[in-house]
């Protein structure tokens, strides 16, 4: 089955600390992955995107891997900010017989307390 | 440029009314998409417009039809609501599909209860 798993589920901070969100994904055949941050109340707004043959890619204080062999992502946090406070997301796409499909994990909720 | 709007932000229907959701982008995409969003869940795909003119099944389209009114405007409708229903509602677009690098832009959604 195409899934997507998200860890911790909810986390919490203090400003200025780093943190490290997983991701582990059971989709095949893979395209390419995703990261998104949800605001409370808002859409997901993308963050990274990573094809198969890229393994890190940056976005600021936000900084994603990929490991293909062993379908694990992580997104990694720098100096966090109360604004990170936020849902993240995880997508995976998989190529499908019509088209690519996205696959989206629950998501992992952030909070960042001063 | 507002991106992606939706209307509306919040709603509450009683079992077996009807209602419609509107979605329209200004970013002159492509392809559209009806998601709903529930506590503990990943966005779940109910429909889609992969261009104007055509809409296809998602993975939860029971109980949901969509129009594709022009390349702006695609709207959601339920034609008898139930509990089952009570979501968050998300339209995003895209430039052209989901693949390589299409980056899919959501509207902010609209909260629906359904008593």
């Amino acid at each position: 089955k195409n899934q997507v798993e998200q860890s911790p589920q909810s986390l919490i901070i203090l400003e200025g600390k780093n943190c490290t969100l997983q991701c582990n994904y059971t989709v095949s055949p893979f395209s390419n992955l995703r990261w998104y941050k949800q605001d409370t109340g808002r859409g997901p707004v993308s963050l990274t995107i990573m094809t198969f043959s890229e393994n890190t890619k940056s976005n600021g204080r936000y900084t994603a891997t990929l490991d293909a062999d062993t379908k694990q992502s992580s997104l990694h946090i720098t100096a966090s900010q109360l604004s990170d406070s936020a849902s993240y997301i995880c997508v995976v796409s998989m190529i499908g017989e019509y088209g690519n499909k996205l696959v989206f994990g629950a998501g992992t909720i952030l909070r960042v307390k001063s | 440029n507002a991106g992606v709007t939706q209307t509306p932000k919040f709603q509450v229907l009683k079992t077996g009314q009807s209602m419609t959701l509107q979605c329209a982008q200004d970013m002159n995409h492509n392809s559209m998409y009806w998601y709903r969003q529930d506590p503990g869940m990943g966005l779940r795909l109910i429909y889609y417009s992969a261009s104007e003119g055509t809409t296809d099944k998602g993975e939860v389209p029971n109980g949901y039809n969509v129009s594709r009114l022009n390349k702006r405007e695609f709207s959601l409708r339920l034609e008898s609501a139930a509990p089952s229903q009570t979501s968050v509602y998300f339209c995003a677009s895209s430039e052209v599909g989901t693949g390589l690098k299409n980056i899919q832009y959501f509207g902010a959604g609209t909260r629906l209860s359904v008593l």
